[in-house]
């Protein structure tokens, strides 16, 4: 079946830090989502991608929808405690509801 | 409500006994989705729901797990005699109807099969 891979699978970053980790996949995608995740949470969606080459902001979060449409990344600027969580890459075909989900991306931000 | 609501929070029961898991979507929302997500795992698909379409339960693990969707709005997801590996978050999310609608996720249900 369809695969994403999402790397790094785990991060330790110093306050302040930039972050930046990505997903890939040998299928082409129409839609890119990333998520985050706390601890006892549900995910919490934090930015959607709808175009090839779209470049994203949500605060200190930029993602961008690859233009091959098989890969996404996001970065966080400056990172900050309150970003300590699991991070979810996610995509669709679009055909149909159905969005496949990376494997998640692990954050600790060392205050 | 604005978001997913899930009950129980947590659930803790003995192995061999049935459970019931209840999902409350986004009002509007005509997609419905169960994940299983195991400590420290990525999301498992479990069965989705669209409008009165015939749900997707290809992601199920086993016939003891079903759900239904009742009216188009709340689903259970049952497990069935309960067993020890099917201790896990699940989860549970709704979109709109269009492609690639993003999902909504709930806060889950925790279980643990003793």
């Amino acid at each position: 079946g369809q695969q994403l891979n999402q790397s790094p699978q785990s991060m330790f970053i110093q306050e302040g830090e930039d972050v930046s980790m990505n997903c890939t996949s040998s299928s082409i995608f129409n839609t890119w989502l990333w998520y985050k995740q706390d601890p006892g949470e549900g995910p919490v969606l934090l930015i959607a991608l709808y175009k090839a080459g779209e470049l994203t902001s949500n605060g200190r979060l930029t993602a961008q929808f690859g233009i091959t449409r098989k890969d996404s990344f996001l970065n966080i600027s400056a990172s900050i405690p309150s970003d300590v969580g699991i991070y979810f890459c996610a995509a669709s075909a679009n055909t149909g509801n159905q969005f496949y989900f990376g494997t998640g991306t692990s954050l600790t931000v060392i205050p | 409500g604005a978001g997913v609501s899930q009950s129980p929070s947590n659930k803790v029961t003995e192995k061999g006994k049935d459970v019931e898991l209840r999902c409350d979507p986004i009002s509007g929302h005509t997609a419905l989705y169960w994940y299983r997500q195991s400590l420290g795992q990525g999301l498992e698909f479990l069965i989705y729901f669209q409008g009165n379409s015939a749900p997707d339960k290809s992601g199920l693990p086993s016939d003891r797990f079903s759900a239904e969707r009742t009216g188009g709005s709340v689903s259970t997801l049952t497990i069935q005699r309960t067993q020890q590996e099917d201790s896990a978050v699940y989860l549970c999310a709704s979109s709109l109807a269009y492609s690639g609608s993003p999902q909504f996720f709930g806060p889950g249900t925790r279980l643990t099969v003793l």
